[in-house]
C-alpha cells in the first residue's frame, strides 16, 4: 500500500516570501500525484495534478509542482505568497498500476501567511 | 453547474446509534469515492463505488457500509457508532469510469459523537 509524507506540519510566511511543501510518498510502480487544498470553511479542492509527461506541472493561483521520480517527491511551490494562500495543503497519491484509484493523503501541511 | 453535494451539513449523535450520510455527485459522474477526515488529519479512504458496485474498501470495520443508487447518487451508512467515529466525512466524485481522475470533493458531513 501506498503512503505519503508531508514533511512540514505548520509553516507561517510573510507575503511575498516564497514557499515550498514537501511531499514524499512511498510506492515502486506508476502514480498519480495531486496536491489539494483547502481553504478556511471550504472544500478540498485540486492545485494540480500529474499523471504522466512533463515533471514540472502547473496549477491553478500560480502554483506549480516537480515530481522527481528518483526521490519519490512531489513538492509544491509558489515563487511569493500572498495572505488568501492561507489555508490547509494536502498531497495525494492513488497507484492506477495496482488497481487502486482511491486516493491516500499525507496529513497536510497548514500554511499561514501574514500581511 | 452544480458540485458535489452532501447532507447533512452537522449531524450530532450519540454512541451506538446509526447514521445514513448522502452524496450527490456532479452531474455526469458516475464514481462517488468516501473519506472520513479526523481533526488534523489528511482524509482516509472508506469506499469507492462505480456504477453500483463497489470497487475499493479501505481499512475501516464492517460498521461502515455504502451504497450507489442508479443515478449515481451514494448513501454511506455508520452502525454502533463510536466516539472515534467523530470526523469530517468527505464525499467526491470522478468522471465515466473507476479509474477516472482527478477526484471532486464536497463540503462534507461533519458528525460529532456524544
Amino acid at each position: 500500500a501506498q503512503s505519503v509524507s508531508q514533511h512540514n506540519h505548520h509553516v507561517i510566511l510573510s507575503e511575498a516570501a516564497s514557499l515550498e511543501l514537501g511531499c514524499n510518498y512511498s510506492y515502486g510502480g506508476t502514480v498519480n500525484l495531486f496536491w489539494y487544498v483547502q481553504y478556511p470553511g471550504q472544500h478540498l479542492q485540486l492545485l494540480l495534478k500529474y499523471f504522466s509527461g512533463d515533471p514540472l506541472v502547473k496549477g491553478i493561483k500560480g502554483f506549480e509542482a516537480e515530481f522527481i521520480k528518483s526521490k519519490f517527491s512531489f513538492n509544491l511551490r509558489k515563487p511569493s505568497v500572498q495572505w488568501s494562500d492561507t489555508a490547509e495543503y494536502f498531497c495525494a497519491v492513488n497507484a492506477p498500476g495496482a488497481g487502486s484509484y482511491q486516493l491516500t493523503f499525507g496529513k497536510g501541511t497548514k500554511l499561514s501567511v501574514i500581511p | 453547474d452544480a458540485g458535489v453535494t452532501q447532507s447533512p451539513t452537522h449531524l450530532i449523535k450519540t454512541r451506538g446509534q446509526h447514521v445514513t450520510l448522502r452524496c450527490s455527485p456532479i452531474s455526469g459522474h458516475k464514481s462517488v469515492s468516501w473519506y472520513q477526515q479526523v481533526l488534523g488529519q489528511g482524509p482516509q479512504f472508506i469506499f469507492q463505488y462505480y456504477e453500483k458496485e463497489e470497487r475499493g474498501r479501505g481499512n475501516f470495520p464492517d460498521r461502515f457500509s455504502a451504497r450507489q443508487f442508479p443515478n449515481y447518487s451514494s448513501e454511506l451508512n455508520v452502525n454502533a457508532l463510536l466516539l472515534g467515529d467523530s470526523a469530517l466525512y468527505l464525499c467526491a466524485s470522478s468522471g465515466t469510469s473507476a479509474r477516472h481522475q482527478p477526484q471532486h470533493f464536497g463540503d462534507g458531513t461533519r458528525l460529532s459523537i456524544l
